[in-house]
């Protein structure tokens, strides 16, 4: 079955250090995205892709950092810089319509990353 | 810059007490809406998407509907597997889809 696949479902970091979330899609999408949601907040866009070896930031970029080196996964690393890292991160992929219209996301279970 | 306003926060209904739920926004020319439903600690997973106004989409107890102005997510004689949060969130053309912060539906027996 196509799907997208987050790992690990549960992540804990220490103080000072870099950890990397995976995100791998199957359904051959173009774009994929990542999103930080904390309680009260809703969705917040961190980085987004459109192709591969492109990517851009989103709203919340600071303290994150994100490859696009093969068009099925989009790995994003939550650096030291990031001062308040925890939170549920969700990954989505969509397809690329080339600006005739969009059919939405196809989101993947998350990563629940906790400062220890 | 796109906004997406949902309302009520929350919302806490009786099984088989039918209500809506509201999703305004601004954008400068829609063109997609979405709403998700999301479970505690999944990810969203899709229900409908409206492209224009006077659109209408339905699916078991769930009924969207479009104006030029917001989205209403109708919900007739819940259960309480109908409790999530629900998630709107629009495409104007040149960005990704932003989202509304959410309504949190319970459905009590």
């Amino acid at each position: 079955d196509g799907g997208i696949t987050q790992s690990p479902k549960y992540l804990f970091r220490k103080e000072g250090q870099n950890v990397t979330l995976s995100c791998e899609q199957n359904l051959n999408h173009d774009a994929m995205y990542w999103y930080r949601q904390d309680p009260g907040q809703g969705l917040r866009l961190i980085y987004y892709s459109q192709i591969v070896n492109d990517f851009q930031k989103g709203d919340i970029a600071e303290g994150y950092s994100v490859s696009r080196e093969k068009k099925e996964s989009f790995p994003l690393t939550v650096t030291s810089a990031q001062k308040n890292p925890t939170a549920f991160y969700l990954c989505a992929s969509s397809i690329d319509r080339r600006g005739r219209g969009h059919v939405g996301y196809t989101f993947g279970s998350g990563t629940r990353l906790t400062v220890v | 810059e796109d906004q997406v306003t949902q309302s009520p926060e929350a919302l806490r209904l009786q099984e088989g007490e039918s209500s809506s739920l509201n999703c305004s926004y601004t954008v400068s020319g829609l063109r997609g809406l979405f709403w998700y439903r999301q479970d505690p600690g999944k990810g969203p997973e899709f229900l409908f998407t409206l492209y224009s106004a006077g659109e209408e989409k339905e699916k078991e107890r769930l009924k969207a509907t479009l104006t030029k102005k917001e989205s209403f997510l109708h919900i007739t004689a819940p259960k309480p597997e109908d409790s999530a949060t629900y998630l709107c969130a629009v495409f104007s053309g040149n960005t990704p889809l932003v989202f509304g912060k959410g309504t949190r539906l319970s459905v009590i027996a």
